[in-house]
């Protein structure tokens, strides 16, 4: 295992389309996170997995976002009805439960045009 | 929301130089942890100290944590080119493992 990986690195979608993104996390960990940057800010919070169960997740998660995390292996992040406003660097994590730091992925880049 | 900020939101030092960041943040915390994120990539996590410990050291890296005034510093010491990037301080607190992030310190380290 080499690390967290997520796809795409990069994808463009026009307004309105759906997109679904893909994080593997390490096989070690049980823990699993979604986090969301724009430029110039720190990465802001979405959702997080224990094994397959999705614990909490953020205000900033509308009903246009949903994540799964089946048989608590890797996960999936999709967004319906895309806006512009989606456009950001989508990062996944993950860490075992002594919650000893974060292992990110690259993230996925999303423009909505 | 997020949690913690830092200053400055920006450094440009000589290769060579001491860096050192500041982070501020609200709440009681268990840890925090510093990261560092290249320009378009994920972060890397640098340095955990826990609530209970007052400095950390790792390579050129030390931090300290002063919990009394809800703060904590990175240092880097005899900085590269390479450290260039964004610096970021993150923290959680009681059972939840989730962690918050400021909103970065960017540093550039001139040759």
């Amino acid at each position: 295992d080499t690390g967290v990986s997520q796809n795409p690195r990069h994808k463009i979608t026009k307004r309105g389309q759906n997109v679904t993104f893909r994080c593997d996390p390490i096989s070690e960990h049980n823990r699993l996170y979604w986090y969301r940057q724009t430029l110039g800010q720190g990465p802001e919070f979405l959702t997080y997995f224990q094994n397959e169960a999705q614990l909490e997740k953020s205000r900033l998660l509308s009903d246009r976002f949903s994540a799964e995390r089946p048989k608590g292996s890797f996960s999936t992040l999709e967004i319906q009805r895309t806006e512009q406003g989606d456009s950001a660097m989508y990062l996944c994590a993950s860490s075992s439960t002594q919650g000893y730091g974060y292992t990110f992925g690259s993230g996925t880049r999303l423009t909505v045009v | 929301s997020q949690q913690g900020e830092e200053d400055p939101q920006a450094l440009s030092i000589q290769e060579g130089e001491n860096a050192t960041m500041n982070c501020s943040y609200k709440t009681s915390i268990n840890n925090l942890q510093w990261y560092r994120q290249n320009s378009g990539r994920g972060l890397v996590h640098l340095i955990l100290i826990r609530s209970n410990e007052r400095e950390k050291h790792s390579g050129r890296l030390r931090v300290t944590l002063d919990t009394s005034k809800k703060s904590s510093s990175l240092l880097i010491t005899a900085s590269r080119a390479a450290d260039t990037a964004s610096y970021f301080c993150a923290t959680d607190s009681s059972n939840d493992y989730k962690l918050s992030f400021g909103a970065g310190t960017t540093v550039t380290v001139r040759a």
